[in-house]
C-alpha cells in the first residue's frame, strides 16, 4: 500500500532551465495539494487539484508556476525558467475527500536547487 | 498579523516531562485543526487533528482547542529524545476548500 510518490527526490537545475516535479497520489486519494517549504520556512499552500480541475491556485505565484493532475497519470508541478529563489522543498499531499475529514499524507518531497 | 503563529523556540524538555505546543490563528471561521511532526529533512508526518472544542487524547498526546480564543495546543507527556523534531501546527480555512494554513513550526528538544 505504496504511499504518496514523488519524484525524483533532489532536482538540480541551472538557472533558466525547467523543472518537472511529479506526484502520485495514494491509491484511491483523488484530491492532490501542492506545498512549498523555503529553508528555515514553514510550509506555503501552492495549489490544489482534483483529477483535471484546479480548485484553488491562489498559493501559486502568476508566472512561471503550473499544476496539472491529469486523467491518467501524476500530478505535475512545473517550474519554468528557474531562479535561485525557486530552490526549496516542494512536498505534494493528497487525500480521499476534503481535508477537514481526513487530513493529508505528504509525500517525501522534492528538493530542488537552483545553480 | 500572521494567520497561523506559533513560537519558533527552541523549546528544551527534559526526558520524562510534558511538552507544551501553542498555536494561535485568526480566522474565526476555521474548522479543522491539524499537528504534524517533521524531522529535519523528512516531509510532515500527521500526528494529530481535532475539530471541536476540548480535548482530544491518542497515546502519549493530547490536542486542546478553544476556539473562542482561537487557540490550539498540543500536550506531549513522558516527552522522548524521538520526539524531538519541528511541531507544526495547521488550520484550514473557513472556506473548507482542501488548503490548510501552517504556522511556522515550533522546535522542540528534548534532552535525555
Amino acid at each position: 500500500n505504496a504511499g504518496v510518490m514523488q519524484n525524483p527526490r533532489h532536482l538540480v537545475r541551472r538557472r533558466g532551465q525547467e523543472a518537472r516535479l511529479r506526484c502520485s497520489p495514494m491509491k484511491g486519494h483523488s484530491h492532490v495539494y501542492w506545498y512549498r517549504q523555503l529553508p528555515e520556512e514553514g510550509l506555503k499552500f501552492m495549489v490544489y487539484l482534483q483529477k483535471e480541475n484546479i480548485i484553488d491556485e491562489s498559493g501559486m505565484p502568476k508566472e512561471r508556476f503550473s499544476a496539472e493532475f491529469p486523467k491518467e497519470g501524476p500530478s505535475i508541478l512545473r517550474i519554468q525558467q528557474v531562479v535561485r529563489g525557486d530552490s526549496a522543498a516542494y512536498f505534494c499531499a493528497s487525500s480521499q475527500g476534503t481535508v477537514g475529514s481526513y487530513g493529508y499524507t505528504f509525500g517525501s518531497g522534492t528538493r530542488l536547487t537552483v545553480v | 498579523q500572521k494567520e497561523v503563529e506559533q513560537n519558533s523556540g527552541p523549546l528544551s524538555v527534559p526526558e520524562g516531562a510534558i511538552a507544551s505546543l501553542n498555536c494561535t490563528y485568526s480566522d474565526r471561521g476555521s474548522q479543522s485543526f491539524f499537528w504534524y511532526r517533521q524531522y529535519s529533512g523528512k516531509s510532515p508526518e500527521l500526528i494529530m487533528f481535532i475539530y471541536s472544542n476540548g480535548d482530544k487524547e491518542d497515546g502519549r498526546f493530547t490536542a486542546q482547542l478553544n476556539k473562542a480564543s482561537q487557540y490550539v495546543s498540543l500536550l506531549i507527556r513522558d516527552s522522548q529524545p524521538s520526539d524531538s523534531a519541528t511541531y507544526l501546527c495547521a488550520v484550514s480555512g473557513s472556506s473548507n476548500t482542501g488548503k490548510l494554513i501552517f504556522g511556522q513550526g515550533t522546535t522542540l528538544q528534548v534532552k535525555p
